[in-house]
């Protein structure tokens, strides 16, 4: 199995602008994760997903953050709009028990 | 909040040495588990410690647990340079659902 993917690995934009990241889990896994790391905050969750329905939401910062996971081996991260301080390293992790595998990471810059 | 503090928050020792890293937590859990994670790359699982295990060993790992106390320490035995990582602890609460809560890390530096 090639593991979890994430698209793009680099990703610069606008303050401003609509920016979509994309994960695929491991198959088989029927839960999916979305983390976000800074240096200030550490690693937070912020979504994740159960059979394709999110079951908690709590840590999504706010309206302009968005996630879907239409089937099983697909999941999308969207920010519209962008601003700085969404500035991170954005995660996705899936497991089939306890043990998460997390993919290499979304760098996410806006200027 | 993070449920997960490590401590030290950085560590630096020699190749060859033994490296101690502690956790501790603020509620109950169902378990409680380590990841490494390499400069630029994502986390990678090392073990795992149920909530009725005191020790578990996996090569050069070793991990209690200890719940009156609420804490947890991570051992590296016979440290390399390829151990240089930052090492997090995350727990799972009673029906979480596989939602993990990460510490914010501790860096350890192992000189060659």
């Amino acid at each position: 199995d090639a593991g979890v993917i994430q698209s793009p690995r680099h990703e610069v934009t606008e303050m401003g602008q609509e920016v979509t990241l994309r994960c695929k889990p491991i198959s088989g896994h029927d839960y999916l994760f979305w983390y976000r790391q800074t240096m200030m905050r550490g690693l937070e969750l912020l979504i994740y997903f159960n059979n394709n329905v999110p079951i908690d939401d709590s840590g999504m910062p706010e309206d302009r953050f968005s996630a879907k996971m239409p089937n099983a081996s697909f999941s999308t991260l969207k920010i519209q709009p962008s601003e700085p301080r969404d500035s991170a390293v954005y995660f996705c992790a899936s497991t089939a028990g306890y043990e998460q595998y997390f993919g290499p990471g979304t760098r996410l810059t806006v200027t | 909040s993070q449920q997960g503090e490590e401590d030290p928050q950085a560590l630096s020792i020699q190749e060859g040495e033994n490296a101690t890293m502690n956790c501790s937590y603020k509620t109950s859990i169902n378990n409680l588990q380590w990841y490494r994670q390499n400069s630029g790359r994502g986390l990678v699982h090392l073990i795992l410690i149920r909530s009725n295990e005191r020790e578990k060993h996996s090569g050069r790992l070793r991990v209690t647990l200890d719940t009156s106390k609420k804490s947890s320490s991570l051992l590296i035995t016979a440290s390399r340079a390829a151990d240089t990582a930052s090492y997090f602890c995350a727990t799972e609460g009673p029906g979480a659902n596989s939602k993990l809560t990460f510490g914010k890390g501790i860096t350890l530096s192992v000189r060659p």
